[in-house]
């Protein structure tokens, strides 16, 4: 069964470093999501996107943030200048179309900022 | 604003013993509701997603509901491995975005 996989599945990283979180959506899907859940709390909405660009990001989605698709498989986010508070599991979701549609998860990537 | 707001925040359960979990929701135009797994440390696994007022949904043990201010998660005879975080989550007509609760921990005990 096709599956979303992300890339590490833990990163640590001093405060004020640039970090990439690697995703590789299910193959024949479109759109690109990310979220994230720091601990004990709810899952968050970051960004999505689609053909190429972002379609739609949430206030937590800041200049700090920027996503890229360089290849036909790969979906990535970088978070620039890490803060202690950007710990958390961050999620890679994947959809087949964008209305109507399940949201698959990635297992997360654990962001640990020191 | 949106709002999603599970209800209970924890539920403990005998192996067998049916119950139900609660999503509230306030949504301006609701396109979807979801309800998702998530085991600790896990991504979020997808169950079901419920589009109109009446709709329902079932898979093995679960029965999903809908109706126009909430949504139910029906669990029949649960057994251990039902143990688990049940996450409900909306998404609005006007995106893709979906917005999750904080979600009702299971445990269902033998």
């Amino acid at each position: 069964e096709p599956e979303v996989t992300q890339t590490p599945s833990h990163q640590v990283t001093q405060m004020g470093q640039e970090v990439i979180l690697r995703c590789v959506p299910i193959s024949n899907h479109l759109y690109f999501y990310w979220y994230r859940q720091i601990l004990g709390q709810k899952v968050e909405f970051l960004v999505s996107f689609y053909n190429n660009e972002i379609s739609e990001k949430s206030e937590i989605f800041d200049d700090q943030f920027s996503v890229e698709r360089p290849d036909g498989s790969n979906f990535t986010l970088k978070i620039r200048s890490t803060k202690l508070e950007d710990s958390a599991m961050y999620f890679c979701a994947s959809s087949a179309s964008g209305s109507r549609n399940e949201q698959f998860f990635g297992p997360g990537t654990r962001l640990t900022v020191l | 604003e949106d709002q999603v707001t599970q209800s209970p925040e924890a539920l403990r359960l005998q192996e067998g013993e049916s119950s139900s979990l609660n999503c509230s929701y306030t949504v301006s135009g609701l396109r979807g509701l979801f309800w998702y797994r998530q085991d600790p440390g896990k991504g979020p696994e997808f169950l079901f997603t419920l589009y109109s007022a009446g709709e329902e949904k079932e898979k093995e043990r679960l029965k999903a509901t809908l109706t126009k201010k909430e949504s139910f998660l029906h669990i029949t005879a649960p057994k251990p491995e039902d143990s688990a975080t049940y996450l409900c989550a909306v998404q609005r007509n006007s995106g893709y975005a979906l917005n999750f609760g904080k979600g009702t921990s299971l445990l269902v005990t033998p």
